[in-house]
């Protein structure tokens, strides 16, 4: 099975900083990789898919890259309303595993 | 809109079974794969696996096989989750998705808002 590793597991920042959050496959997934967002107590929602492509309504300060095994979640300047827990998934194989998350934090 | 609601908070014992539903509105209901994520307490997220609320098509994470059980019920656009051995380690709260995407790109969007199933004696 693949496996999907995301670093770091939490980071603290400041509002207006930019901030990468990492995803490693354990093998080539093209870049059929997603993002989500989660905040407590509510359910997940995606950021992006695709590796690169927002999802309608999402702000443009959410970016995402990569392909093969490597990818990144960028928020080029945070907000008060972007402290929440992300999280990778890949959609390569029909077995959607998720990343651990990165919980980011005041 | 579309949206995904679903039952109710559960308390089980350890050993039992629970059935955790999905009602789907705001779409053509058979025309999209049902998935289900669970969230153990504090914990990320871990798929289950899916079902094809046309065919009754499931496939589950090797860890949940032999355990779950993904069914349709078409006419009232309602799909099921039946979970059984319970055991303290699944108490989580478990969400239904909606597959969606285009060009062989898949994503879930929308969730359900989620439904806690606590196990304990």
């Amino acid at each position: 099975d693949i496996q999907m590793t995301q670093s770091p597991s939490s980071l603290s920042a400041s509002v207006g900083d930019r901030v990468t959050i990492t995803c490693r496959a354990s093998q080539s997934i093209r870049n059929y990789l997603n993002w989500y967002q989660q905040k407590p107590g509510k359910a997940p929602k995606v950021l992006i898919y695709a590796a690169s492509t927002s999802q309608s309504g999402v702000p443009p300060r959410f970016s995402g890259s990569g392909s093969g095994t490597e990818f990144t979640l960028t928020i080029s300047s945070l907000q008060p309303e972007d402290f929440a827990t992300y999280y990778c998934q890949q959609s390569y194989s029909n077995m959607y595993v998720f990343g651990r998350g990165t919980k980011v934090e005041i | 809109q579309v949206q995904l609601v679903q039952s109710g908070a559960e308390v089980m014992k350890p050993g039992a079974s629970v059935k955790v539903s999905c009602k789907a509105s705001g779409y053509t209901f058979t025309d999209y794969f049902i998935h289900w994520v669970r969230q153990a307490p504090g914990q990320g997220l871990e798929w289950m696996g899916w079902i094809n609320p046309k065919s009754g098509v499931t496939n589950y994470a090797q860890k949940f096989q032999g355990r779950v059980t993904m069914t349709s019920d078409t006419p009232i656009s309602t799909v099921n989750m039946e979970l059984s051995r319970l055991q303290s380690d699944d108490t989580a709260v478990y969400y239904c998705a909606r597959e969606y995407g285009g060009n062989s790109f898949i994503w879930f969007d929308p969730w359900g808002q989620g439904s806690l199933v606590t196990v304990s004696s």
